[in-house]
């Protein structure tokens, strides 16, 4: 069954730092989409990554996939506190067309 | 901007009852799923359908469950016997089927079963 790993789960920066969130899975797939939630809110989609090697960044936020090693990195620079919230990957199925879920990562920016 | 639409946003339910959760995902999609997630947990696949059918369906969606597309536009989640443990977040979300295969998520209706 396929998994989808997120790691850290909680994740307390201060304004200014870097970070890295990491996000594993366990079948082939060269579809991943990060998507942000806010408390109490629905899923925005941050980046859509489609292939081997592809790297996306807007703003502060970077997300980069390796699907040899089946990972996508979320990347973090000089963190705001406006990018407080919960941020999920989702990886592709093709057989079933469908996206699972990592548990996500609550990533709390403090002044 | 084209947008998926969810009703109610929130409903309360006693345990027991049906529930109708409904659904307008974007107009020339043609791929329709629902997802739940139940409070501060990640977000769970129940099932996809296509071509006016279930493509995939996950091990949450037992026979309790039902979805249906009743006219061009609505896709709807049918409880048919609400359990407490039902409470969650419930989001619909469509897609092109298309190149990026990207879903778009509605807003959500939150289901309280009391």
């Amino acid at each position: 069954e396929l998994k989808v790993e997120q790691n850290p789960l909680f994740l307390s920066m201060q304004e200014g730092k870097n970070y890295t969130i990491y996000c594993n899975y366990s079948t082939t797939s060269d579809r991943l989409y990060w998507y942000r939630q806010d408390p109490g809110k629905s899923l925005e989609s941050l980046f859509v990554l489609l292939s081997n090697g592809a790297v996306k960044q807007e703003g502060r936020l970077m997300a980069s996939l390796d699907t040899k090693a089946r990972l996508s990195t979320l990347h973090i620079t000089a963190a705001v506190h406006d990018l407080s919230a919960t941020y999920f990957c989702a990886v592709y199925l093709y057989n079933n067309n469908d996206m699972r879920f990592g548990a996500g990562t609550r990533l709390t920016v403090k002044p | 901007e084209p947008e998926v639409t969810q009703t109610p946003s929130h409903q309360v339910t006693q345990m027991g009852q049906e529930v109708i959760l409904r659904c307008v995902p974007i107009s020339n999609h043609l791929y329709f799923y629902w997802y739940r997630q139940i409070l501060g947990q990640k977000v769970e696949f129940l099932v996809s359908f296509y071509n006016n059918e279930i493509s995939e369906k996950s091990e949450i969606f037992d026979d309790q469950f039902s979805v249906e597309r009743p006219d061009g536009s609505n896709f709807t989640l049918k409880i048919r016997s609400t359990k407490l443990e039902d409470s969650a977040m419930y989001f619909c979300a469509s897609g092109a089927g298309t190149v990026t295969y990207e879903q778009y998520f509605g807003p959500g209706t939150r289901l309280t079963v009391t």
